[in-house]
């Protein structure tokens, strides 16, 4: 089925650094992927719609400048989590459509110390 | 705009028992229905998509069902096992390949 590779699965960094979390389509081209983030206990909040070869659509209240997104190919997409600070620790996963419905990664767990 | 809601938010059932989650939506003007998983600490695994045109689908112990006009989603899930422990998600897209909204999920412990 279709697979979306997504890493680091896992990442610790100090406060002030920059974090970059790739998404791979592995078997299908992906023109849109989707990034979310998750808090504890809750649902998936879209940050982000990622198209190739074109800006990314952030929802109302994410900070573009922040949440560096670039998607160059049709098989990848990253989010880069500027001048991190602990209040992004959160747990961040992309997705992406196919026929068959949306493929989702397996998900970023970013702490910031 | 679109909303999902889940019920209940969590179950909590002894092994072998049958069991059905709810999902329902304000808009029935979706594209799709897809039902997810999600294991602590991981990403998302579909389980069952629903094609607005159809009334029900199977795979193994699980069967979902769409009755768009009521704006439900029911997912049935037979003779639990403890394996089936996870938050179980349901998500429509507002267009084709557009973005998904989630219900809050249903979070199952299947008790040994």
């Amino acid at each position: 089925g279709a697979v979306v590779s997504q890493h680091p699965s896992w990442v610790i960094c100090k406060s002030g650094t920059s974090v970059k979390i790739e998404c791979r389509s592995l078997d299908f081209q992906a023109t849109t992927m989707f990034w979310y983030r998750q808090f504890p206990k809750q649902s998936l909040m879209l940050m982000a719609t990622s198209n190739e070869g074109s800006k990314a659509t952030y929802e109302q209240g994410v900070e573009k400048d922040k949440f560096l997104i670039n998607h160059a190919s049709l098989t990848l997409s990253t989010l880069t989590v500027t001048s991190a600070h602990p209040e992004d620790s959160s747990f961040y996963i992309c997705s992406a459509r196919r026929q068959e419905g949306y493929t989702f990664g397996s998900g970023t767990r970013l702490t910031v110390v | 705009k679109q909303e999902v809601t889940q019920i209940p938010a969590a179950l909590s059932v002894p092994e072998g028992e049958n069991l059905v989650l709810n999902c329902s939506f304000t808009d029935s003007a979706i594209y799709n229905l897809q039902w997810f998983r999600q294991d602590p600490g991981k990403g998302l695994t579909s389980l069952l998509l629903i094609q607005s045109s159809q009334r029900e689908q199977t795979s193994g112990r699980l069967n979902a069902s769409l009755d768009k006009s009521s704006g439900r989603s029911t997912l049935y899930i037979a003779a639990s096992q403890p394996g089936d422990s996870a938050t179980y998600l349901c998500a429509v897209p507002e267009t084709s390949g557009s973005r998904l909204t989630f219900g809050e999920g249903t979070q199952l412990t299947v008790n040994p």
